[in-house]
């Protein structure tokens, strides 16, 4: 099945404890995507991959880190996360670039405390 | 102002009505549209493109008009099921999609 899958789904942490979201997919589509979504402020996005090794800061990049080794995987890392990044995450993926349809994974509700 | 925006709703209709919305648009050199459903805390979900001579799909309808820079869902014979929020997106004019912030509808028995 054709799918974006995200992990973990739910996650609770404290202050300044580093962690990584993961992100995978299995179209080979080579654009991959971070949003986040708060309430009455709808998708942000927060870095994008145009392919492996190529990553760039979308809208709201301050206090998240990327990397894209592999084509199918684009995690998220939070160095030092806070509770303003307290937050439901996606993971997207198109096949023809971030102009165009995305698909999303589950998503990843991360409360920071 | 926003670059893409979306009544926020919530739009409250009896089954079996027809609904539409609107999503306007700042940028006219932008050139993907796009219809989401998103389900409470659930992804995204792609419904349905928006072609420059509007398309169709079962009940819902999708049409653009660039003069006045902005896109319509019309949902007819509206079911239960099609309680959502419904978000549009922009794209093509830069390497990113611009999505409104969602208009919610709920089907009421």
């Amino acid at each position: 099945e054709a799918q974006v899958t995200q992990n973990p789904r739910y996650l609770i942490t404290v202050t300044g404890k580093k962690l990584t979201v993961t992100c995978s997919q299995n179209m080979n589509h080579e654009y991959m995507s971070w949003y986040r979504q708060d309430p009455g402020l709808g998708l942000r996005q927060i870095y994008y991959s145009m392919n492996v090794e190529v990553t760039d800061k979308g809208d709201v990049p301050e206090g998240y880190k990327v990397s894209r080794k592999e084509k199918r995987n684009f995690p998220l890392i939070l160095e030092s996360p806070s509770p303003n990044q307290t937050s439901l995450y996606f993971c997207a993926s198109s096949p023809f670039g971030g102009g165009y349809e995305q698909y999303f994974g589950p998503g990843t509700r991360l409360t920071v405390t | 102002r926003k670059e893409v925006e979306q009544d926020p709703g919530p739009f409250n209709v009896p089954e079996g009505a027809t609904v539409a919305f609107n999503c306007t648009y700042s940028n006219s050199a932008s050139q993907s549209f796009f219809w989401y459903r998103q389900d409470c805390r659930k992804e995204p979900k792609l419904l349905m493109s928006v072609y420059s001579s509007g398309n169709e799909d079962g009940r819902f309808t999708a049409q653009l008009n660039r003069a006045s820079q902005y896109i319509s869902l019309l949902i007819r014979d509206s079911k239960l099921s099609d309680s959502a929020t419904y978000l549009c997106a922009v794209g093509g004019a830069t390497n990113k999609l611009i999505f409104g912030t969602g208009t919610l509808l709920a089907v009421q028995p």
